[in-house]
């Protein structure tokens, strides 16, 4: 039964480009979450979704950052048009439901901005 | 404005001892609260929860303690060994949907 998958593992992309996180949940997990980590920080929530609806995304920037979860396919975040101040470690989590279930990470996408 | 609180960076215990790691907030409508254990590149791996209904929860060598009116929770690791050598954040979340609210993250090391 494998966990929740995230690729590519590191993403190098120079200023001006665009990055794709990809994340499959667990096996019938349908709740999908991102979070992303500043160096020294903790987690901090970017967006939530379920099967093609975006549920919260009060954590996400206003500008560059979209985030989907098509019917079929991975959670895709996609960051336009990078820049330095984007290099973090960007977690995905996925859970069953909402409350009470609990999140179930995955290990990272970090993503370096030269 | 940080809701979750750990405020110690660091710390380390011999093995067999206890490790107390804690967390503060201050959302009172917190009412779930969960640790988080993560190594090096690795993503954060869930350890144990505790609704804001009890005080106590005891999994194995991990117990939560959880005290409202201080909101002040604790995590508690006897003995500790080794392998418990790993970043731990506190994390809460409100009712319904929402999302967890984490802390800094406390460094653990256990030395042998």
């Amino acid at each position: 039964n494998a966990g929740v998958m995230q690729n590519p593992r590191h993403l190098v992309r120079r200023r001006g480009q665009e990055a794709r996180l990809r994340c499959s949940p667990m096996k019938g997990h349908s709740h999908v979450y991102w979070y992303r980590q500043l160096p020294e920080e903790g987690l901090k929530f970017m967006v939530y979704l379920q099967k093609e609806n975006i549920i919260d995304e009060s954590g996400m920037p206003k500008e560059r950052f979209s985030a989907e979860f098509p019917k079929e396919g991975p959670s895709i975040l996609r960051i336009q048009q990078v820049v330095r101040g984007d290099s973090a470690a960007y977690f995905c989590a996925s859970s069953l439901g909402g409350t009470p279930y609990e999140q179930y990470f995955g290990p990272g996408t970090r993503l370096t901005v030269t | 404005d940080q809701q979750v609180k750990q405020n110690s960076p660091s710390l380390s215990v011999q093995e067999g001892r206890i490790s107390i790691l804690n967390c503060d907030y201050t959302n009172s409508m917190f009412d779930y609260f969960l640790w988080y254990k993560k190594y090096p590149a690795e993503g954060p791996t869930f350890l144990i929860s505790i609704s804001s209904i009890k005080d106590k929860n005891e999994d194995g060598r991990f117990t939560v303690f959880l005290n409202k009116s201080a909101k002040h929770l604790s995590l508690h690791i006897v003995p500790s060994q080794p392998g418990d050598s790993a970043v731990y954040f506190c994390a809460a979340r409100e009712p319904g949907n929402t999302p967890l609210v984490f802390g800094k993250g406390t460094r653990l090391s256990v030395i042998a």
